[in-house]
């Protein structure tokens, strides 16, 4: 099925670690997003990728870094995770504005 | 900066009662979106609006944009079990701006 996929599903860290969370969309779309939902605070914009060859920062992005690879893949990189860290995170892709966005299944990672 | 206000937070109702979720913008919209998200799963789109007074139906979930598109009220008829979830609203301010998403509406029906 088309649509954009997550790994991994879970993941438990120990303060400090690093790891990368990949996304994969197969939809031909040029826009990407990181997301991360935590209770009572609803989704909120880590970076995004407008286009191949480009991110940005959105609300939260300290303490993380991305990489546009290609058009299909925006992967979210964790460098020295930190508890404040722990959440559900959301990788997204648009085709454009008018269409919405295709979110993946979401990856729960714990920092211990 | 754009606000996005979901109203209530969460909601619990009898199954087969209808009920309406709220979102306020300050700031007119180019668009809102609506998504649901069933517990510990990813966001499935449900619609989009546009047009000031538009109104948009999916199943038995109807939505609708005021004519000042700064509000949207998503209305849920006879509502049942698979209803159950969070609901999220989702704003842009214009073509090519990103989505900002409202804090969600928890749902819960009772059997």
């Amino acid at each position: 099925n088309a649509g954009v996929t997550q790994t991994p599903k879970f993941q438990v860290l120990k303060t400090g670690q690093s790891m990368t969370l990949q996304c994969a969309q197969d939809m031909n779309h040029n826009s990407m997003y990181w997301y991360r939902q935590d209770p009572g605070m609803g989704l909120r914009l880590i970076y995004y990728s407008a286009s191949e060859g480009t991110t940005d920062k959105g609300e939260v992005p300290n303490g993380y870094n991305v990489s546009r690879l290609n058009k299909r893949e925006f992967s979210l990189r964790l460098e020295s995770a930190a508890p404040s860290q722990t959440s559900v995170y959301f990788c997204a892709s648009s085709g454009g504005t008018a269409y919405g966005y295709t979110f993946g299944s979401g990856t729960r990672l714990t920092v211990v | 900066s754009q606000e996005l206000e979901q109203s209530p937070q969460s909601l619990i109702v009898q199954e087969g009662k209808n009920l309406t979720i709220n979102c306020t913008s300050s700031k007119t919209l180019y668009g809102l979106y609506w998504y649901k998200q069933k517990y510990g799963e990813g966001l499935i789109f449900l619609m989009m609006l546009q047009k000031g007074g538009e109104e948009k139906s999916h199943e038995k979930i109807t939505a609708k944009l005021d004519e000042k598109k700064q509000q949207s009220s998503l209305h849920i008829t006879a509502s049942q079990p698979s209803h159950a979830g969070i609901y999220l609203c989702g704003a842009a301010l214009n073509r090519d701006d990103k989505i900002i998403f409202g804090k969600g509406t928890r749902l819960h029906i009772l059997p």
